[in-house]
């Protein structure tokens, strides 16, 4: 079965700083990979997708994620972090009908 | 750009009560799901739903709950007679068929509901 693994529950960093949120899938293929974000009391909004080719995918508000096969993973990166990415962040792979959700990275940003 | 819509936005309800929250999917979609966040917790797939059938549920998908599509542009989310437990946002979302949208959920806001 699917699943996958957000190790870090809770990440700091100060504005300005670079982020890396890390995002591991479990399939025996390529799953479809995303990375969604919740800002508080809103829904899930899709920074980014990744379903085959360049294996770096850029995306919305400066994020990109790069998927490296060897390792199973789809980190999330920015180089300079602004307040206002201060959010919970959901990785999620997706084969067919079926979407799998990790557990959520909370951010929050420091002056 | 277009949008899934979801209401109401909050619920407030007595444990026991049925309960729909009502969804609008973006309308060439034709794959309509219902996911489950309790709070502080992980985004749990609770139903899929397409050409008028559930195609796959999870376990919480249980008795108390089902889905219904009443006409075109509606799909709903019933829960029977809640529980405590069922207290949680519950977020609607779609996907289309083909083109840049097929592989992709659209979520709506959500509908948080309440349980007293």
């Amino acid at each position: 079965a699917q699943s996958v693994t957000q190790p870090d529950i809770h990440i700091t960093v100060s504005e300005g700083a670079s982020l890396e949120l890390r995002c591991n899938y479990s399939y025996g293929a390529t799953p479809y990979l995303f990375w969604y974000v919740q800002s508080p009391g809103q829904g899930l909004q899709l920074l980014l997708k990744y379903f085959s080719g360049d294996t770096l995918v850029q995306g919305i508000k400066g994020f990109e994620a790069e998927f490296k096969r060897s390792q199973s993973s789809f980190n999330l990166r920015k180089p300079s972090v602004h307040w206002s990415d201060a959010a919970e962040y959901f990785c999620a792979s997706g084969t067919g009908n079926q979407f799998y959700f990790g557990t959520g990275t909370s951010l929050t940003v420091i002056p | 750009e277009p949008e899934v819509t979801q209401t109401p936005s909050h619920q407030v309800t007595q444990m026991g009560q049925e309960v729909i929250l009502r969804c609008v999917p973006i309308s060439n979609h034709l794959y309509f799901y219902w996911y489950r966040q309790i709070l502080g917790q992980k985004v749990e797939f609770l139903v899929s739903f397409y050409n008028n059938e559930i195609s796959e549920k999870s376990e919480i998908f249980d008795d108390q709950f089902s889905v219904e599509r009443p006409d075109g542009s509606n799909f709903t989310l019933k829960i029977r007679s809640t529980k405590l437990e069922d207290s949680a946002m519950y977020f609607c979302a779609s996907r289309g068929l083909q083109g840049s949208g097929a592989n992709v959920l659209t979520f709506g806001a959500g509908s948080r509901l309440t349980v007293l």
